[in-house]
């Protein structure tokens, strides 16, 4: 079975703080991808990045960064100098040949609610 | 462009009703899913379309919810008999095959109350 774990149900910080969202996934797939997408307020999941399980390269885009490290099964997210903006729910997601219910679904993470406040 | 559009946007209905959900992609997107979320949890993944067929269903899809695409474009969820246990966001998204970025386009969602 696949599973994600968002341990962090919430965070607030202060804008301009950095600020660390944790995933940590299983899976027995040796090819998967992993996701990150955005729910603000207006509940439209909006899709962030994906990673494929042989690209451990970290990557950068803005504030934005990610940090996938197949050794501990980790997914994390970084966002630099936070903003308001930035609040929302923040969830991770695993896609794997082997899933539960096949291979195009995404198996989200319970989320992480990040609240930056002015 | 729009994007994909759910409607209703809200239903309230009580234990026992049928309801239909209805979600229309973006035109060009040949694959379709629902997903359904609860209050502080992540989408839970129910069925997805390729074109017209339905291509993958979770064992969440009980035998009183049907999905169809009969055209393969626009997409309708039923429940019937619904229970208070169905009460959830049900999200629609849409995708292209031939994109290969894995990004799924998401809608607002239908909100189903069942009292």
């Amino acid at each position: 079975a696949q599973k994600v774990t968002q341990a962090q149900t919430e965070i607030s910080v202060v804008e301009k703080e950095d600020v660390t969202l944790d995933c940590v996934y299983e899976t027995r797939d040796t090819t998967y991808y992993l996701f990150w997408y955005k729910q603000p307020p207006s509940g439209e999941l909006v899709f962030l990045i994906r990673r494929n399980s042989f690209d451990e390269q970290n990557e950068i885009s803005g504030r934005y960064s990610w940090n996938f490290q197949k050794s501990t099964s980790s997914f994390n997210f970084t966002i630099t100098a936070s903003q308001v903006v930035d609040s929302a729910v923040y969830f991770c997601a695993l896609q794997g040949a082997r899933g539960d219910t096949g291979r195009r679904a995404l198996t989200f993470g319970s989320g992480t609610r990040l609240q930056v406040q002015p | 462009d729009t994007g994909v559009s759910q409607d209703p946007r809200h239903k309230i209905t009580k234990r026992g009703q049928n309801v239909t959900f209805r979600c229309d992609p973006i035109s060009e997107h040949n694959r379709l899913y629902w997903y359904r979320q609860t209050l502080g949890q992540g989408p839970e993944f129910l069925t997805y379309f390729q074109n017209e067929a339905q291509l993958e269903k979770s064992r969440l899809l009980s035998d009183r919810f049907s999905a169809e695409r009969p055209k393969g474009s626009f997409s309708t969820l039923e429940i019937q008999r619904t229970e208070q246990g169905d009460s959830a966001m049900y999200l629609c998204a849409s995708s292209f095959s031939r994109v290969n970025t894995g990004e799924l386009f998401f809608g607002e969602g239908s909100r189903l109350t069942v009292l």
